[in-house]
């Protein structure tokens, strides 16, 4: 079954610089647009960002538009959000989706989050 | 930025009873809707795409319908394992927005 696995999550203060990981097994990972969904505590879900299959485009939220980067390493067959200018609103649980062959936007996996916390 | 507005935000129900969520976009995303159900601790889970199509290894007991701005969840026996939170999704457009979710809990 799909395998997919965050880390990179943590303590950071207001201002700094996190990066995301999201380790992807057991299917193959060129051929899927993958995303990040993030949930606040005790809050409902938010999209933060898209990556297609090919890497070629990348969408994001309007929150996050110019400090969050979505990338992808296939040799690695991993997927990384670097987050800069972090705000105290950032602070969630960030889950990495995989998406359905056709649309890329429907998430079919999920892996099981990382929780960032952005506190001084 | 489509408004997914989901009602109601709490619905109890018996076990064995049939649930009726609802979604409602702020203008019309066709049929690009998504559902995912959420229990406490875990990820989110996809329920249906395409408004009706029920993803792989979903119980027949979840349909979904709707096209345009309303669209509708339908558990149709309650189960214990269906206690949980469900989100709408509409893909349509960018921004990807969620409703903000009903809990279903046990009556």
């Amino acid at each position: 079954e799909v395998q997919l696995v965050e880390s990179g999550g943590g303590l950071v203060q207001p201002g700094g610089s996190l990066r995301l990981s999201c380790a992807a097994s057991r299917f193959t990972f060129n051929s899927y647009a993958m995303s990040w969904v993030r949930q606040a505590p005790g809050k409902g879900l938010e999209w933060v960002s898209t990556i297609s299959a090919g890497g070629g485009g990348t969408y994001y939220a309007d929150s996050v538009k110019g400090r969050f980067t979505i990338s992808r390493d296939i040799s690695k067959n991993t997927l990384y959000l670097q987050m800069n200018s972090l705000r105290a609103e950032d602070t969630a649980v960030y889950y990495c989706a995989k998406g359905l062959a056709a649309p890329g936007q429907v998430f079919d996996y999920w892996g099981q989050g990382t929780l960032v916390t952005v506190s001084s | 930025e489509i408004v997914m507005t989901q009602s109601p935000a709490t619905l109890s129900v018996s076990p064995g009873e049939r649930a009726t969520l609802s979604c409602r976009a702020s203008q019309s995303v066709s049929s690009n809707l998504a559902w995912y159900q959420q229990k406490p601790g875990q990820a989110p889970r996809l329920l249906i795409y395409g408004a009706s199509t029920r993803a792989t290894g979903i119980p027949a007991r979840f349909s979904g319908s709707g096209s345009g701005t309303e669209f509708t969840l339908t558990i149709s026996s309650l189960q214990s394992e269906d206690f949980a939170v469900y989100y709408c999704q509409q893909y349509n457009y960018w921004p990807l927005t969620f409703g903000g979710g009903t809990k279903v809990e046990i009556k």
